[in-house]
Order: structure tokens, then C-alpha cells, then sequence
């Protein structure tokens, strides 16, 4: 039951577009379109901002997106904010029942 | 409106219990895959288990035959029956909803200290 890999950061500058990888496996982000990423704020619950993929939650701004190639999931963040400071973490299905989250990516507004 | 909200949390020692509640609000508990999820103190998020709208239990394999997932259907509450416990298992334990979660809870603080 490995995690999924994550840049442990990234940054970006505020209208700038950031991208955070996801890299599972064929058994986990390659077959299951039921990728979700969360924020969380220090001391916060994680909010989800994409669920199966490319959706987004209602109230959840359009500058977040979701997309996948293979055994890769990707969120990019558009138009960058300082509220967007924050952990990023993805969770995939997995096989045996199982759920699987990144290690996370501390998302820095320069 | 959907609200999980843990209780149970506190201190106890190495090899001791501990039993989390999280009621639920907005919806029925017995028919959503309900889950645990952990986080230790400046660490990532970690799935703990989870108790499908059927009844099936799944655990990750760290706690397995430690920690119990179960559910109340007229309390519309879900538990996790902690037992020897380990230094490692001190974390932030939220209660959620689906698989992967769409709501959480606000977290409930569980420290094994020695």
C-alpha cells in the first residue's frame, strides 16, 4: 500500500498557473477514475477542490482543474492567490479496497 | 446539510483503548462508504479504514487487528474501536464520507504517549 508520489513544493507568483503531479500506478490512478485532490490549511480539515478526476464541487472556484494521463493525475491552479497557500494533497482508489493519498505539496504564493 | 462531528479523542498510554464517535448529520450513514483518515503530527494524510454501505470492513495493514470500523444505524454514527495502541498511531483522526471522501470531519486529537 505505497502512497502516491508528489513534489513535497511548489510556488508560483500571484496570476501565475502552478501544476501539482500525482504518479500512482496501473493498479490505482491508471485504473480508477476516482481521483480526488484536497486543500488544507494549517489546522484545517482538507476541503476537496476535484473529485473522479476533473470534477469540481460546487463553490469551488473555476481557477482549480483536474486532469489525468495514465498512471498520472495533475491539478493546476490558474490565476494564482495568496489564499491558495496551502497543502495539496491527492487520493486515488486503490486495489483491495484500499485508498491511497499522496505524501502532499506545500503550495507556496511568492 | 452534511456535518461529521468526532468525539473520543484524548491521551492514553502504549497498549491501551480508545474508542472514536463521529455522528453524522444530513445524511445516513449506513447507506455511504464511510472511512477514518489519520494524520500525524506535520505529516500527510493517511486511510485508516473503511466500512462499505453493505457492511464490509477494510483496514490499512498497519492496524489491522488493532482497530475495529463500525457503525450505528439508529445513532447514525460511525465508531472506530481503537486497542493497542502504539506511540505511532498518535494523529489527527477525521471521520469521512465516500471513498475518496467528499465531507470531513473536523478531526479528533488521539496522543500515545509512553
Amino acid at each position: 500500500q505505497s502512497a502516491l508520489t508528489q513534489p513535497a513544493s511548489v510556488s508560483g507568483s500571484p496570476g501565475q498557473s502552478i501544476t501539482i503531479s500525482c504518479t500512482g500506478t496501473s493498479s490505482d490512478v491508471g485504473t480508477y477514475n476516482l481521483v480526488s485532490w484536497y486543500q488544507q490549511h494549517p489546522g484545517k480539515a482538507p476541503k476537496v477542490m476535484i473529485y473522479e478526476g476533473s470534477k469540481r464541487p460546487s463553490g469551488v472556484s473555476n481557477r482549480f482543474s483536474g486532469s489525468k494521463s495514465g498512471n498520472t493525475a495533475s491539478l493546476t491552479i490558474s490565476g494564482l492567490q495568496a489564499e491558495d497557500e496551502a497543502d495539496y494533497y491527492c487520493c486515488s482508489y486503490g486495489p483491495i479496497s484500499t485508498v491511497l493519498f499522496g505524501g502532499g505539496t506545500k503550495v507556496t504564493v511568492l | 446539510e452534511v456535518q461529521l462531528v468526532e468525539s473520543g479523542g484524548g491521551l492514553v498510554q502504549p497498549g491501551g483503548s480508545l474508542r472514536l464517535s463521529c455522528a453524522a448529520s444530513g445524511f445516513t450513514v449506513s447507506s455511504n462508504y464511510m472511512s477514518w483518515v489519520r494524520q500525524a503530527p506535520g505529516k500527510g494524510l493517511e486511510w485508516v479504514s473503511v466500512i462499505y454501505s453493505g457492511g464490509a470492513t477494510y483496514h490499512v495493514d498497519s492496524v489491522k487487528g488493532r482497530f475495529t470500523i463500525s457503525r450505528d444505524t439508529s445513532k447514525n454514527t460511525l465508531y472506530l474501536q481503537m486497542s493497542s495502541l502504539r506511540p505511532e498511531d498518535t494523529a489527527v483522526y477525521y471521520c469521512a464520507r465516500n471513498l475518496p471522501p467528499d465531507y470531513w470531519g473536523q478531526g479528533s486529537l488521539v496522543t500515545v504517549y509512553s
